[in-house]
């Protein structure tokens, strides 16, 4: 069955360090990607999203996500953080070409960021 | 623009009452999509629409149903409500299957 695995479930850092969340899925084909960010009550709302090119794409707030395929991964990345960035991060991911295939989303990696 | 709307906020149910919570769009979305949320599984699929008039399973259906009249609302419906159906709920809609969700604010659902 197809799956997308988030294997960090609580992240915990302080401001300024670096962030690599890791995102691995089973699709075997063609597929959309995204990382959606839900802030502390708010909607979610996506962060970053990869179709097709270039397989580093940048997103929201200094986000930046890079897809390997021969990984199948889709791990999400920012340089410095700050406290703002305290939410929970979820993968997404779709085989487009496959019309049975439905969106799946990860587990989601809550993260928090000391001042 | 509202984008994706969705009542009530919150509910509480005693079990085996039945309730249908709201979403609407304004952004004549043709996908729309019905999720759960619940602690350490993410979001998981319940239904979802390709277009008036077209629905589908996702991931976890039972005991719940959808139906889409027009391309701005997709209703759920609970038909008779159940403790493990206490979640938060959210409906979301794109333009087209695969591409970017909007996300209403979510329903939170209490099943006593």
């Amino acid at each position: 069955a197809q799956s997308v695995s988030q294997h960090n479930h609580h992240v915990i850092l302080s401001e300024a360090a670096s962030l690599e969340l890791g995102c691995n899925y089973s699709y075997g084909g063609t597929v959309n990607l995204f990382w959606y960010v839900q802030y502390p009550g708010q909607h979610l709302q996506l962060l970053l999203k990869y179709f097709s090119g270039d397989p580093l794409v940048k997103g929201i707030k200094g986000f930046e996500a890079e897809f390997i395929k021969s990984k199948f991964s889709f791990n999400l990345r920012k340089p410095s953080v700050q406290w703002s960035d305290t939410a929970e991060y979820f993968c997404a991911v779709i085989d487009l070409y496959s019309s049975a295939s439905k969106i799946i989303f990860g587990s989601g990696t809550r993260l928090s960021i000391r001042p | 623009n509202a984008g994706v709307t969705q009542t009530p906020k919150f509910q509480v149910l005693k079990t085996g009452q039945s309730m249908t919570l709201q979403c609407a769009q304004d952004m004549n979305h043709e996908y729309m999509s019905w999720y759960r949320q619940d602690p350490g599984m993410g979001l998981r699929l319940i239904h979802y629409s390709v277009g008036a008039g077209i629905t589908d399973q996702g991931e976890v259906p039972n005991g719940y149903n959808v139906s889409r009249s027009t391309t701005e609302d997709f209703p759920l419906r609970l038909l008779s409500a159940a403790p493990s159906q206490t979640s938060v709920y959210f409906c979301a809609s794109s333009l087209m299957r695969g591409e970017t969700q909007y996300f209403g604010p979510g329903t939170r659902l209490l099943v006593l």
